[in-house]
């Protein structure tokens, strides 16, 4: 059974500082997806990493998959008080109906002016 | 990516009540997931619906509590059945097509007295 692990489950930040969120997972992946929710909304999509050595960069927030580590990195750059949210990595795997998604759990971020 | 609307937004429902949501996605997609998500925890998938056939539920999860329809490739149905207390959560609907990113329903969030 594929098992996702999100630390630190709770960051408390000050703006401007650096940080960063691992995400490790248990099995084989080639594919790892993070999303971001805020309090009280759904989920969206932040990036999507499809290969061992991937990088993605979104404004302050950089994503890295390194799938020989079974191991994701979400780096936040110069955090600002909009970045506050929860985290979500999610990775691939089977069941009886197709691919699923199974989530970790979860990185709920405070970002202190 | 494609958008889901899902409704109600949220509910307040009295014990033994049962309460169906509703998922409408405005372009086809193959797979759709109900989630269940505790407030300040991750998902949980509840099953997988495929069209044309039905639900896989995960463990820990029933058709008799929480059946599922699918009857097209841009609607599904989740019906919580027989509530209690313990069933009042946040729910949320996903679509993916293949290996893509999901996308998610607002959620309807529940409670149940």
């Amino acid at each position: 059974e594929l098992k996702v692990e999100q630390n630190p489950l709770f960051l408390s930040m000050q703006e401007g500082k650096n940080y960063t969120i691992y995400c490790n997972y248990s099995t084989t992946s080639d594919r790892l997806y993070w999303y971001r929710q805020d309090p009280g909304k759904s989920l969206e999509s932040l990036f999507v990493l499809l290969s061992n050595g991937a990088v993605k960069q979104e404004g302050r927030l950089m994503a890295s998959l390194d799938t020989k580590a079974r191991l994701s990195t979400l780096h936040i750059t110069a955090a600002v008080h909009d970045l506050s949210a929860t985290y979500f990595c999610a990775v691939d795997s089977w069941n009886n109906a197709g691919n699923m998604l199974t989530f970790g759990g979860g990185t709920r971020l405070m970002v202190k002016p | 990516s494609a958008v889901i609307s899902q409704k109600p937004s949220r509910d307040i429902c009295q014990r033994g009540t049962s309460l169906t949501i509703q998922c409408q996605v405005d372009s086809q997609v193959t797979m759709m997931f109900w989630y269940r998500q505790q407030p300040g925890q991750s998902l949980t998938l509840i099953a997988t619906a495929n069209q044309g056939s039905e639900a896989t539920y995960e463990s820990g999860f029933v058709i008799d509590k929480f059946p599922i329809s699918r009857p097209n490739l841009t609607f599904s149905t989740l019906t919580v059945s027989n509530m209690s207390p313990e069933d009042s959560s946040i729910y949320l609907c996903s679509g993916r097509e293949g290996w893509t990113e999901a996308f998610f329903g607002q959620g309807t969030r529940l409670t149940v007295v």
